[in-house]
């Protein structure tokens, strides 16, 4: 089945720990995002990225590293100067970065601090 | 960042009522997308919209494309309990390389 699969579902992390949330995708898709949801909120974006090799800032980037090495996969680090990073972290994907291409979510990873 | 205003915050409704929310924007929005999310979830998309006054339906659920193009409304008839959930919207802008933003969410309870 064409989907996007986030690993793993719940994750917990030390103080002065990075952690890295998986993200990966078989859709053929240009296009990538990663978003933070915190309890009865909307989505924040955190990068996305357009293509290989490029990735650009989203609202809340702080305290958070992307690398997008390959078209499939888009790993996110959450760093340790990320100060509050408990939250739902959801990855999603379009088809490219044109206007009007809706994006396609995985299920998320939870995060968690020990 | 800008989130748009979504209303109600949350619905209690019985089962077989029908359900209608909205969403405002002070700006301009391009492309209207409604998604669904269960708890633990991603967000799975519903319908979307791309042109002003555009009226789309899957089966229950109807949305509409506001003609400002600052607002967008969806309809769910004939509740059922699978329908509990939180609904959002999303808006996006030409010249955003397609970034979405997002609804505060509408969160829905239906009681039998």
């Amino acid at each position: 089945d064409g989907g996007i699969t986030q690993s793993p579902k719940y994750l917990f992390r030390k103080e002065g720990q990075n952690v890295t949330l998986s993200c990966e995708q078989n859709l053929n898709h240009d296009a990538m995002y990663w978003y933070r949801q915190d309890p009865g909120q909307g989505l924040r974006l955190i990068y996305y990225s357009q293509i290989v090799n490029d990735f650009q800032k989203g609202d809340i980037a702080e305290g958070y590293s992307v690398s997008r090495e390959k078209k499939e996969s888009f790993p996110l680090t959450v760093t340790s100067a990320q100060k509050n990073p408990t939250a739902f972290y959801l990855c999603a994907s379009s088809v490219d970065r044109l206007v009007g291409q809706p994006q396609h979510f995985g299920d998320g990873t939870r995060l968690s601090i020990l | 960042g800008q989130q748009l205003n979504q209303s109600p915050q949350s619905m209690f409704i019985q089962e077989g009522e029908d359900v209608s929310m909205n969403c405002t924007s002070s700006s301009i929005f391009n492309t209207w997308l409604w998604y669904k999310q269960d708890p633990g979830e991603g967000p799975v998309l519903l319908i979307a919209l791309y042109k002003a006054g555009e009226l789309t339906s899957n089966g229950r659920l109807t949305a509409q494309f506001g003609i400002t193009r600052k607002d967008s409304f969806l309809n769910i008839s004939a509740s059922i309990p699978s329908d509990v959930g939180i609904y959002f919207c999303a808006g996006q802008k030409t010249g955003t390389a397609s970034k979405l933003t997002f609804g505060t969410g509408t969160r829905l309870q239906v009681t039998l």
